[in-house]
Formats: structure tokens, C-alpha cells, sequence
């Protein structure tokens, strides 16, 4: 079965601070990734997604990911952190012509300190 | 308004009661999935469905069931035969056309055993 594996369980940083938060997945044929975040107490939302074309992708609220081929990766960042960041973040894949199933990794709450 | 709406915020269920969680979309869309959060885990999908009257097991089936009758709604029975049922459970659903549409999720529902 494909397996999503997200590396950090629980990321603590100060406001400004950059933020790197690594994805990883098993599945070798064509995906499609996706970063969710779900701040506390809101609905699960969409970030980011690569479908194709250039694999360093911008989303909202000044994330970006970038899509790794060869190392399976797709790492979701943000140069300058905000304590409106402090959320669960998910990373998701889903194996093209596989249904649309989404594979979820378990997750990485950021905590951001003022 | 569109998205998508979840009821209960809240159910209990006592030993041994069947209890069913309400998914509606107004979306439009085609496919609709029901998955199951637990702390530590991600979401991991419990039943999907892409068209009206055909629905499939996702990872954890065992202990749910469900119905698709209409194209907008997609209730989830989790039943006496699931030991575990205390989670967060996330409905969600795409267009399910042209193999790359993004998920949209409700608010969840929690569910406790009494």
C-alpha cells in the first residue's frame, strides 16, 4: 500500500522563522501531492497542489512546495513564519488513476510563538 | 452558499447502538469519501463513493457502512461492530473528472462512546 510519511510530528518556532516541513511517499508511478492544513477549530483547507509542469508550486498564504521526482519528496516551506501559521498541517497523495484516493501523511502541528 | 455540511458537531453513541453521521454537498460533485481522523494517524479513508448507488471500502471499512441514493448527500453508519469508534470524521468530495480534482472537506463530526 502507499505510505505518506511526514517527518516531524510537532515543529515549535519563533515569528520569522523559516519553516521546512518534509513529505515523503512511496508510490513510484505518477502522483499527484497535496499540502492541507487545518487551523484550530476550521475546516480541513487546501495549500498547495501539483498536478504537473513546474515542480515548485506557490500557494496561499506564502507557502510553497516544491515536487522532488527522484527523492519522492514534495516539502512544503515558508520563508517567514506568522503566528497565524500555528495549524496541523497534511501532505497527500494520490496515485493517478487510482479513484482519486487520497493517501494522508499523519500530520505536523506547528506551533508558532509570538 | 456552497460547500459541504456535516451533522452532528457532536454525537455520542452508548454500547452497542448503531449511529449515522450526515454528509451533504451542494457542490455538484460527483465523488464523495468519508474519513477518519485519529491523533497521531492523518486521515485515513474509511468509504468512498464516486456516482450515485456504487460506493467502495477504503482502508478501514471494517465496523461502517454506507448508502449513496442521492448524488448530494453520503451518510456514514459507523455500527456496534466497530470497537474503536471515538475519532473525528471528515467527510469530503471532488468532482471526480479529469483524474486531478482537489478534495473538499466538511467541518466533521466528533464522535464519542458514553
Amino acid at each position: 500500500a502507499q505510505s505518506v510519511s511526514q517527518h516531524n510530528h510537532h515543529v515549535i518556532l519563533s515569528e520569522a522563522a523559516s519553516l521546512e516541513l518534509g513529505c515523503n511517499y512511496s508510490y513510484g508511478g505518477t502522483v499527484n501531492l497535496f499540502w492541507y492544513v487545518q487551523y484550530p477549530g476550521q475546516h480541513l483547507q487546501l495549500l498547495l497542489k501539483y498536478f504537473s509542469g513546474d515542480p515548485l508550486v506557490k500557494g496561499i498564504k506564502g507557502f510553497e512546495a516544491e515536487f522532488i521526482k527522484s527523492k519522492f519528496s514534495f516539502n512544503l516551506r515558508k520563508p517567514s513564519v506568522q503566528w497565524s501559521d500555528t495549524a496541523e498541517y497534511f501532505c497527500a497523495v494520490n496515485r493517478v488513476g487510482n479513484d482519486y484516493k487520497l493517501s494522508f501523511g499523519a500530520g505536523t502541528t506547528v506551533t508558532v510563538r509570538a | 452558499d456552497g460547500g459541504i455540511t456535516q451533522s452532528p458537531k457532536y454525537l455520542f453513541r452508548k454500547e452497542g447502538q448503531n449511529v449515522t453521521l450526515s454528509c451533504e454537498q451542494n457542490l455538484n460533485h460527483d465523488a464523495m469519501y468519508w474519513y477518519r481522523q485519529d491523533p497521531g494517524q492523518g486521515l485515513r479513508l474509511i468509504y468512498y463513493s464516486q456516482i450515485v448507488n456504487d460506493f467502495q471500502k477504503g482502508d478501514i471499512a471494517e465496523g461502517y457502512s454506507v448508502s449513496r441514493e442521492k448524488k448530494e448527500s453520503f451518510p456514514l453508519t459507523v455500527t456496534s461492530a466497530q470497537k474503536n469508534p471515538t475519532a473525528f470524521y471528515l467527510c469530503a468530495s471532488n468532482t471526480a473528472q479529469g483524474g486531478s480534482e482537489t478534495q473538499y472537506f466538511g467541518p466533521g463530526t466528533r464522535l464519542l462512546v458514553l
